[in-house]
């Protein structure tokens, strides 16, 4: 049973405009959400994060928005750049517990030039 | 800072045999957690060791199994490999416990394919 979802494996954008990546989870306890980024032959690195007292964290070009309510989050990457062409994981977790983190499949995105 | 090291970076094997992979962590890190990376399921975890200790562990079969030193490099070992095992198995270091509070470093992988 996948606790989170990321139902596009792939998507394409155009260099300068935003990239906007999507995932949902079905545990509500989970509290705190992160994504990371991974290129070829290498593993994730992490990218941004967000508590679930929070609906929006913004970190340079990179913002998360969290919707409790419809179990969904996203990753807004604006403006998409070259060196974004990567595959990014939306991750989730239960901060109290210190529960293991629970990926997502990842999208694969790529920046058309 | 070294980062995180996985040993060997490519491995073939036939179905039916065992084998080991092999995790150095950052300096100072104590937690060492494995994961698998297949395009079907993305990444899965195995496991995390903590202080030599196994502290969570997913949903994987008995054939998969770890062990943590004291000075906190791990090994990962599965035995009776089948085809399905083949996948890149991400190491990964933190502090302390791997959670929200403590970043997650990951090595480069092992890439493993099973004939």
């Amino acid at each position: 049973d996948q606790q989170v979802k990321q139902n596009s494996p792939s998507l394409s954008v155009q260099e300068g405009r935003i990239s906007i990546l999507n995932c949902d989870y079905t545990n509500s306890m989970f509290d705190y959400f992160l994504w990371y980024k991974k290129y070829p032959a290498e593993g994730p690195t992490f990218l941004i994060s967000i508590s679930s007292i929070k609906d929006k964290n913004e970190d340079g070009r990179f913002t998360v928005f969290l919707n409790k309510s419809a179990k969904h989050l996203s990753l807004h990457i604006v403006p998409s750049q070259p060196g974004d062409s990567a595959v990014y994981f939306c991750a989730a977790s239960r901060r109290n517990r210190d529960d293991k983190i629970i990926f997502g499949k990842g999208t694969r995105l790529h920046i058309l030039p | 800072k070294a980062g995180v090291t996985q040993t060997p970076r490519y491995l073939i094997k036939t179905r039916g045999q065992q084998v080991t992979l092999s995790c150095s962590p950052i300096s100072g890190h104590r937690s060492v957690s494995w994961y698998q990376q297949t395009p079907g399921q993305g990444l899965q975890f195995l496991f995390e060791y903590f202080s030599e200790t196994q502290r969570n562990k997913g949903n994987f079969p008995g054939r998969f199994s770890g062990r943590q030193f004291s000075n906190s490099r791990s090994e990962m070992n599965v035995s009776t490999l089948e085809l399905g095992d083949s996948a890149l198995y991400l190491c990964a270091s933190s502090l302390n416990f791997a959670g929200v509070d403590n970043e997650q470093f990951f090595g480069p992988g092992t890439r493993l394919t099973v004939l």
